[in-house]
Order: structure tokens, then sequence, then C-alpha cells
């Protein structure tokens, strides 16, 4: 399994302002995504963070909202743009090696609140 | 479309009783099922899964679950609950639309366990 470390761990931002988190994984991943889990809520996958190319962004996340950078196979950032109260969440990176079974290791996740 | 439901927002069990937390799902073909847990302030662990073969899948601190295809479920068990347990439970299947070549993942609302000494 792979350990996924996250930074920052919580933040408290203004709104208007923006955000970038990243992920790091200890062993080089097929597959890293970012996930929105909102207040009691379930986790949502914002968009696939793909090396080298342009993320795939699921429906209702926008680019311009959520740029997402893939360098290589074991780091990927995350920045919440243009911040709003509504963003406030927890930001969950995830991994995976698999292409079958599509098992997935997660960060700690990033405690975000934006005032 | 692909889904995944837990019918119970939180589940109560006193320490030492067995535990169950459901699930169902819907999907075309055939399933791949997953079980993670959160912890307060922490990220998702994963527990078990369901690819095919056995359908009583063992996993990490004692878990296990139970696939039954005729019931399209996939609940969550335990033999004897701690009050360590206690935590955040979700549900999670294979979705078999593709993002950027690879299958994602459907998550349930998750069940909350509590577990009472």
């Amino acid at each position: 399994s792979a350990v996924i470390s996250q930074k920052p761990s919580r933040d408290i931002c203004q709104r208007g302002t923006s955000l970038t988190i990243q992920c790091q994984v200890d062993s080089q991943v097929t597959m890293m995504f970012w996930y929105r889990q909102q207040p009691g809520q379930s986790l949502t996958l914002i968009a696939t963070a793909n090396q080298g190319s342009e993320a795939t962004y699921e429906s209702g996340f926008v680019i311009d909202k959520f740029p997402i950078s893939r360098p290589n196979l074991t780091f990927s950032t995350l920045t919440v743009s243009n911040m709003s109260p509504e963003d406030s969440s927890i930001y969950l990176c995830s991994a995976s090696s698999g292409m079958d079974t599509n098992e997935q290791f997660f960060g700690p996740g990033t405690r975000l609140t934006v005032l | 479309a692909q889904s995944v439901a837990q019918p119970e927002d939180q589940v109560n069990v006193a320490e030492g009783n067995p535990l169950t937390v459901k699930c169902t799902y819907s999907v075309s073909g055939n399933p791949y099922l997953f079980w993670y847990v959160q912890y307060p302030n922490r990220g998702l662990q994963f527990l078990l899964k369901y690819i095919t073969g056995d359908n009583l899948v063992k996993g990490s601190y004692g878990f296990e679950a139970e696939f039954n295809k005729s019931q399209t479920s996939f609940h969550l068990k335990k033999p004897s609950a701690l009050v360590s347990d206690s935590a955040l439970y979700f549900c999670a299947v294979r979705d078999l639309t593709l993002s950027g070549g690879y299958n994602k993942l459907i998550f349930g609302a998750g069940t909350r366990l509590a577990v009472h000494p």
C-alpha cells in the first residue's frame, strides 16, 4: 500500500484568496485523485490528476476553480481559487496503482475553512 | 447508473456485541466493492474489497464483509465490537464510467458507527 501525505493539514483563509494543497506519495502510482468532503457529507470526486497532461474534471468542477498539477508519478497539487465560504470542506488526495481493482489509498486530508 | 446506498445514518452497538453496517449497490456487470473507515480528523483507510471469489471477505481490524449477489448487498460485519471501532464507514463501488482511462469509485453517504462501553 502507498503512504500519502498532504500539506497543509488545515488552513483558515479569507474569501477571494487561493490555497494550494500538496499531495505526496511515497511510491510511484498510476493514478491520483482529488476529492471534496463537505461537512457531514460523503466524498465527491473533483478530478483525476493525469501525469503530464491536463486533469480530467467531474461534472460540476472546472479547471479555473480547481487547477491541478501532476508533474510526476508521486506528486500532485490542487488549488482552490477565489475561495468563498462554500468551499469550506475537507480536501482529500488519493492514489491507486491498480487499473482493474481501483483500490485507492487516501491521504489524511486538508481541512479548509473560508471566512 | 452505478450507485451505492447505505441506508443507516448511524448504527449504535454495545461493546462486545456483533455489528453490521449495511450497504447495497446497483451496477451493471460484475461489482467491485470496497469498505473504507474514517476516524475523526483523519483520511480514509481501506478495510477490505470484493472483486471475485469467496463471498465472505476478511479485512483489517477483524472486519469482514459478505457479498450477496441476489440481494445486491455487501454488508460490513464484526463479531465483537470495540469502542475504538467508533468511526465513519463508507461503502464504495467501482463506477464503470471511465475517467482519464480508468474506472472511478462511487462512495455511499457513510454510516456513523458508535460503540458504547
